[in-house]
């Protein structure tokens, strides 16, 4: 079982809809968690940290279910500039620091 | 956020040489992280850059062919070293932890091998 897994997509989706994206992860002692956003030949940016009581970011809200260990990202009236691959990030061993990546969910909004 | 370049930020090699990339940042950071992503894949981690020591490299990774210097808290370099066409990648550099353990990355460099 890969230590991150997210389904690659890609969706399309017309703008204005709504869409959400699931990543699960298999370490259950992880204790941060990111969705990241990487628009193509570009560097990842930080979308949004997830907390475990859920946050939201004006069009963007993030879950986490640490009993189903389950990470979830809902992007709310899509803008054709939400078209990018969204990262799931889990963290490594503790004190470490390092990332763990999922392989990308791929968004294309169309007009 | 801290702001980070990478140098060079695109080359083409042959195969049999080495290539070093530069990862400067405009503040000191604790941690600095090389990863590489090769077409269509996510990012893989290469190895955690040590201020003042070695290297901390990821399993599949080896000093001889990725050695990384860190002489201090922004800067750090990764060398790609006897290069194959295996090795054509897009390599980034990470700095961290912000707040939350965030981490921010370099423009990242994009490698072909011939």
């Amino acid at each position: 079982r890969k230590e991150v897994e997210q389904d690659p997509g890609p969706f399309n989706v017309p703008e204005g809809a709504t869409v959400a994206f699931n990543c699960t992860y298999s370490n259950s002692a992880s204790q941060s968690f990111f969705w990241y956003r990487q628009d193509c030949r570009k560097e990842p940016k930080l979308l949004m940290s997830v907390y475990s009581s859920g946050n939201e970011d004006g069009r963007f809200t993030a879950q986490l279910n640490r009993a189903s260990q389950y990470i979830s990202l809902l992007i709310r009236d899509s803008k054709l500039s939400d078209s990018a691959t969204y990262l799931c990030v889990v963290d490594g061993p503790s004190g470490t620091y390092k990332y763990i990546f999922g392989t990308g969910t791929r968004l294309k909004v169309l007009a | 956020s801290a702001v980070i370049s990478q140098k060079p930020s695109r080359d083409i090699c042959q195969r049999g040489t080495s290539l070093t990339i530069q990862c400067q940042v405009d503040s000191q950071v604790t941690m600095m992280f090389w990863y590489r992503q090769q077409p269509g894949q996510s990012l893989t981690l290469i190895a955690t850059a040590n201020q003042g020591s070695e290297a901390t490299y990821e399993s599949g990774f080896v000093i001889d062919k990725f050695p990384i210097s860190r002489p201090n808290l922004t800067f750090s370099t990764l060398t790609v070293s006897n290069m194959s066409p295996e090795d054509s990648s897009i390599y980034l550099c990470s700095v961290g932890p912000g707040g939350s353990d965030t981490q921010y990355f370099g423009p990242g460099t994009r490698l072909t091998v011939l």
